[in-house]
């Protein structure tokens, strides 16, 4: 079956380094993405791996192994604005290319 | 400023009553969706559309209606038939070029929906 795994909290401090990780199982692997969403607010987007490998965009990257089905997100120098829920999703050529949704990892970031 | 926009943000509803969300985009997108978003699940497809005039059923799709008869508008009723329809409500949109890094999907701000 179709699975995404994730944590369902984290917690770090300001200016340190969090590694957020997202296992998945598709039957159709077709490319990974992350998002940002903070509370009430809509996701919005951060990263896309298809290759294995990491994706450097500024304080965020992105890394993917298709081989283990699993990906993280590192997000380096905390700030209090990175509080926020993280949500993993796959792209799945069997379902349409519709994306699959993990349930996403609050970070709280203390001072 | 291009963007997906969606009204109301606060939707309060009796039960029984039929209620339509708006969706509009003006990035030119071919493809639009809606999500259901509840409290510690991930978010979950009801509809999708391609193309003008063509749409698809989700994962979660008894209960809602959608049209969409222009490219910038993808309205989604949620009928009395829905039986838990208290959620928050995310629409979005994608160029549409499905399998390409390009096809991303960005949301608008979402509607949340409390039925009384």
């Amino acid at each position: 079956g179709q699975n995404i795994d994730q944590p369902t909290e984290m917690t770090a401090t300001e200016g340190a380094i969090v590694q957020i990780n997202c296992t998945y199982q598709t039957s159709g692997f077709n490319g990974l993405f992350w998002y940002q969403q903070h509370a009430g607010e809509a996701p919005t987007f951060l990263s896309y791996n298809v290759l294995d490998g990491l994706e450097e965009k500024g304080r965020f990257s992105s890394f993917l192994s298709r081989s283990k089905g699993y990906s993280y997100l590192l997000l380096k120098e905390l700030q209090m604005k990175d509080s926020a829920s993280y949500l993993c999703a796959v792209r799945d050529r069997d379902s349409n290319y519709q994306l699959i949704w993990g349930a996403g990892t609050k970070l709280i970031i203390k001072p | 400023d291009g963007g997906i926009t969606q009204s109301p943000k606060y939707l309060f509803r009796k039960e029984g009553q039929n209620v339509t969300l708006s969706c509009e985009q003006n990035l030119n997108h071919d493809a639009m969706y809606w999500y259901r978003q509840d409290p510690g699940q991930g978010l979950r497809l009801i509809y999708y559309s391609q193309i003008v005039n063509d749409f698809q059923k989700g994962d979660i799709a008894e209960g809602y209606s959608v049209s969409r008869e222009k490219k910038e508008s993808f309205p989604l009723t949620v009928t009395s038939a829905q039986k838990n329809p208290t959620a928050f409500y995310l629409c979005a949109s994608s160029m549409g070029d499905r399998a390409s890094r390009t096809d991303t999907q960005y949301f608008g701000p979402g509607t949340r929906l409390t039925v009384l």
